[in-house]
């Protein structure tokens, strides 16, 4: 069974720009969840899908968002792009979320100049 | 915002050694997962102890949980070189759709 894949792995963007990410889950896994990692402030919960639905939104600003295809794949689109979002962007997927284990891609390594 | 905490944050052992690391949350929850990070990779879970189990095992892996302090603990016995990785921590709150992480504890295994 494939794991998590994620794309790109490494992106390099400058200030005020958009990146998108994209997340395709493990096949038949329809919970996605959306992580940001930084030094300072560790993992960072951003939001989490299920069934094309976002359950529930961490504390990021409104230029963080995302969505669920029907095929459970995701995107998550920042826009307006600061230096303090350059980032190790995590996207995990599990069978029904809520507190399930989490399948962890190799994340989206985001870099603003 | 962080659920967990976890502390150490960094400690360094000899390989053959047992690694303790510790775990406190705030909340109550349903479960606590440990989850281990190779440096700029994804995470890779490793147990889970749901909140009316006190201890778990898995291979050299061995958690506690004790629910009245708000505490847990990933015990590595025989440590290897291999071993050498953060270790994060994970609750799930009641009632919630996402699984919350601590700042994790950088191990360190010397051979």
């Amino acid at each position: 069974k494939a794991g998590v894949t994620q794309t790109p792995r490494y992106l390099i963007k400058t200030r005020g720009q958009q990146v998108t990410l994209s997340c395709s889950p493990i096949s038949g896994h329809r919970s996605v969840s959306w992580y940001q990692q930084t030094p300072g402030q560790g993992l960072q919960f951003l939001f989490e899908y299920f069934s094309e639905t976002q359950r529930n939104k961490g504390n990021f600003p409104g230029r963080f968002s995302g969505r669920q295809f029907s095929n459970s794949r995701s995107e998550m689109n920042v826009s307006t792009l600061e230096l303090g979002d350059s980032a190790l962007y995590l996207c995990a997927s599990s069978a029904w979320g809520r507190d399930g284990e989490l399948f962890f891609g190799e994340g989206s390594r985001l870099t603003v100049l | 915002s962080q659920q967990g905490e976890e502390d150490p944050q960094a400690l360094s052992i000899q390989e053959g050694e047992n690694a303790t690391m510790n775990c406190s949350y705030k909340t109550s929850i349903n479960n606590l997962q440990w989850y281990r990070q190779n440096s700029g990779r994804g995470l890779v879970h490793l147990i889970l102890i749901r909140s009316n189990e006190r201890e778990k095992h898995s291979g050299r892996l061995r958690v506690t949980l004790d629910t009245s302090k708000k505490s847990s603990s990933l015990l590595i016995t025989a440590s290897r070189a291999a071993d050498t990785a953060s270790y994060f921590c994970a609750t799930a709150m009641y009632n919630n759709n996402d699984m919350r992480f601590g700042a994790g504890t950088r191990l360190t295994v010397k051979p």
